[in-house]
């Protein structure tokens, strides 16, 4: 089955720099990324997905990069703000398949300091 | 619109106690899964459901079972509650993914603690 590995498991940062998360996957079928924000006590929220027929996505302040050829993809966080601060899941998935269902990372604790 | 509700939101077992978690969604999802979430281990898949009626075990299904009798409810047994199964669980729903679609994004409850003592 699908490993997932992110990397760091904690990530301290000054408000204003940037956050970068990094996840591999270990199947090369897998072409659907998602990432997950937990804030303290609440449940996981999507942020932001990319699939594998592009290899960049941008949200605002958020963006993803896909590398398939390496098999892993990165989260990248600009001008952080406390309220980023949060536990984040990268996670895997073929779709187009029957099943949709999703193999996280370990999650990274991030922390903005104002 | 209610999204995803778990009931109950806490419980405390003793070992060899049983227990059903109970997991509503009213998006009319296709898809349903229960996870368990501990600390430095992200969200591991337990057992998840793509319709009314099927379920399938996910990556750590051992010492739980699960029902799908109506489409949107999905239900976590713990038959013989066991230390190890001290966590928190998240239910979540979801369209069924497809390369197609905007999106897979699933929807999570607010999580039930459970802890067995």
């Amino acid at each position: 089955g699908e490993n997932v590995e992110q990397h760091p498991s904690t990530l301290s940062v000054q408000e204003g720099d940037s956050a970068v998360i990094k996840c591999t996957y270990s199947d090369s079928a897998s072409n659907y990324f998602p990432w997950y924000k937990q804030e303290l006590g609440k449940r996981p929220q999507l942020i932001i997905d990319i699939r594998s027929n592009v290899g960049e996505k941008k949200d605002q302040r958020i963006a993803v990069t896909l590398n398939k050829t390496a098999k892993h993809f990165s989260l990248h966080i600009t001008e952080t703000q406390p309220e980023d601060s949060a536990v984040y899941f990268c996670a895997a998935a073929r779709s187009g398949t029957s099943y949709g269902k999703l193999t996280f990372g370990q999650g990274t604790i991030l922390t903005v300091h104002p | 619109n209610a999204g995803v509700t778990q009931t109950p939101k806490f419980r405390v077992l003793k070992t060899g106690q049983s227990m059903t978690l109970l997991c509503a969604q009213d998006m009319n999802h296709e898809y349903m899964y229960w996870y368990r979430q501990d600390p430095g281990m992200g969200l591991r898949l337990i057992h998840y459901s793509v319709g009314e009626g099927t379920t399938a075990k996910g990556e750590v299904p051992d010492g739980y079972n699960v029902s799908r009798l109506k489409k949107q409810n999905f239900l976590l047994g713990l038959e013989s509650a066991a230390p190890s199964q001290t966590s928190v669980y998240f239910c979540a729903s979801s369209h069924r993914v497809r390369v197609d679609r905007n999106t897979g994004e699933l929807f999570f409850g607010e999580g039930s603690r459970l802890t067995v003592l």
